[in-house]
């Protein structure tokens, strides 16, 4: 299996700013991705990351809002840019390791 | 499109009860694959089972057992004799290759259980 921790697991941000979620995984992975799950809600894809390329972002993000580095094969970062009180969320890092998927611990956002 | 449905919002039912939570997919491709995760409260995605779309064999781990049917498109999944830590909701995935061949999870709205003590 892999082994992913996610910093940080909770933080209280203040509108206008922005926040870094840190992903760092025990094992090389070519992928790393990047999930939303708002209150009640599913999880919805952010963002694919490939180490030595820019992100490919689902329909609805953007990378000015949600930048994400990929420097190595085990680590990614996501930053929440110019927060508002709608990206509160729990955003979730999650790696494919042998045909199946792995998630933080997630990082839970609320935004005031 | 692909798509993967949830239909039961949330379930409660009394200690050492049997529950079946319901998923039903749609995909054009002949090859993925289906999983079930567990969220607890502490919010943690616990990956409970795999499945691959040419096994329709059904499979039983202690009081789970889940039952892929490609007929109906269904990938349920029952817990015998629940317990209060099942308490968590319940999501069903659907994983496609893309285009460019990597792997894609379509995630249900998931099934909130709550088992009452």
């Amino acid at each position: 299996s892999a082994v992913i921790s996610q910093k940080p697991s909770r933080d209280i941000c203040q509108r206008g700013t922005s926040l870094t979620i840190q992903c760092q995984v025990d094992s090389q992975v070519t992928m790393m991705f990047w999930y939303r799950q708002q209150p009640g809600q599913s999880l919805t894809l952010i963002a694919t990351a490939n180490q030595g390329s820019e992100a490919t972002y689902e329909s609805g993000f953007v990378i000015d809002k949600f930048p994400i580095s990929r420097p190595n094969l085990t680590f990614s970062t996501l930053t929440v840019s110019n927060m508002s009180p709608e990206d509160s969320s729990i955003y979730l890092c999650s790696v494919e390791y042998r045909r199946e998927a792995f998630f933080g611990q997630g990082t839970r956002l609320t935004v005031v | 499109a692909q798509k993967v449905t949830q239909a039961q919002t949330e379930i409660s039912v009394v200690e050492k009860e049997d529950v079946t939570l319901d998923c039903v997919y749609e995909t054009r491709d002949t090859t993925y694959y289906l999983f079930w995760y567990k969220q607890p409260p502490s919010g943690e995605l616990v990956f409970l089972i795999r499945r691959n779309s040419f096994d329709e064999q059904n499979e039983i781990s202690g009081r789970y057992s889940w039952n892929f049917q490609k007929s109906t498109s269904s990938f349920n999944f029952t817990i015998t004799a629940s317990q209060v830590v099942d308490s968590a909701v319940y999501f069903c995935a659907l994983s496609e290759v893309t285009r460019s061949g990597t792997y894609k999870y379509i995630f249900g709205t998931g099934t909130r259980l709550k088992v009452l003590a």
